[in-house]
């Protein structure tokens, strides 16, 4: 089982509608947690990145929170873009070791008009 | 533009073929990874390299060969490769190795064995 589960593994939504993406990890020692966004035939971007004692953080019409007590983050997504479709990928950071990063598979989100 | 680089962005290869891959940063970082991406998994560790030293390889077979010329190149020679190695190739860099450090991945190389 991976260490890092995302859900809904892919979703559809309208042009200007809201939506949220969750990431449930297992990770431990837990360091950080990073959301990237990846297009279609690229690589993936960072979006946001949190630490243990950060609760919320956002970028633009991203908004990222983490619950470190209960192990999950959420990505939410304010009047989306047809731009905004793309994968979205939760990646947890352990604090033991150099470059021990688990990612989790992806959330495909598609946005139609 | 990402500032890493990956080469060519396509790759169609029959499984007697030997290819590379190449990958190029100019943003002076130290550590260099290249990762696999199947449909629907989970992005794969394959090989780190810090410092031009090769310092992780998990469990690849040997089909798959990694170079670290310099910090900013590095590639990675096919041989032999199976149905099953079809995939998107990514290449990252970090300034460092640790928590802190992100990564800035490249476009990637669609590869399918034929």
């Amino acid at each position: 089982k991976n260490q890092v589960e995302q859900s809904p593994q892919s979703l559809i939504i309208l042009e200007g509608k809201n939506c949220t993406l969750q990431c449930n990890y297992t990770v431990s020692p837990f360091s950080n947690l990073r959301w990237y966004k990846q297009d279609t035939g690229r690589g993936p971007v960072s979006l946001t990145i949190m630490t243990f004692s950060e609760n919320t953080k956002s970028n633009g019409r991203y908004t990222a929170t983490l619950d470190a007590d209960t192990k999950q983050s959420s990505l939410h997504i304010t009047a989306s873009q047809l731009s905004d479709s793309a994968s979205y990928i939760c990646v947890v950071s352990r604090t033991l070791g150099n470059n021990d990063m688990r990612f989790g598979a992806g959330t495909r989100l598609t946005v139609k008009p | 533009e990402t500032g890493v680089t990956q080469t060519p962005r396509h790759l169609v290869m029959g499984m007697t073929n030997k290819k590379s891959l190449k990958c190029e940063q100019h943003l002076g970082h130290n550590a260099m990874y290249w990762y696999k991406q199947s449909a629907k998994k989970p992005l794969e560790l394959m090989f780190v390299y810090s410092l031009e030293e090769r310092v992780e390889n998990n469990s690849v077979p040997s089909r798959f060969s990694p170079e670290c010329p310099n910090s900013s190149h590095l590639f990675l020679h096919l041989h032999t490769l199976q149905p099953e190695d079809s995939a998107l190739y990514l290449c990252a860099s970090s300034q460092g190795r640790g928590p802190n450090y992100g990564y800035t991945f490249g476009s990637g190389t669609r590869l399918t064995v034929v």
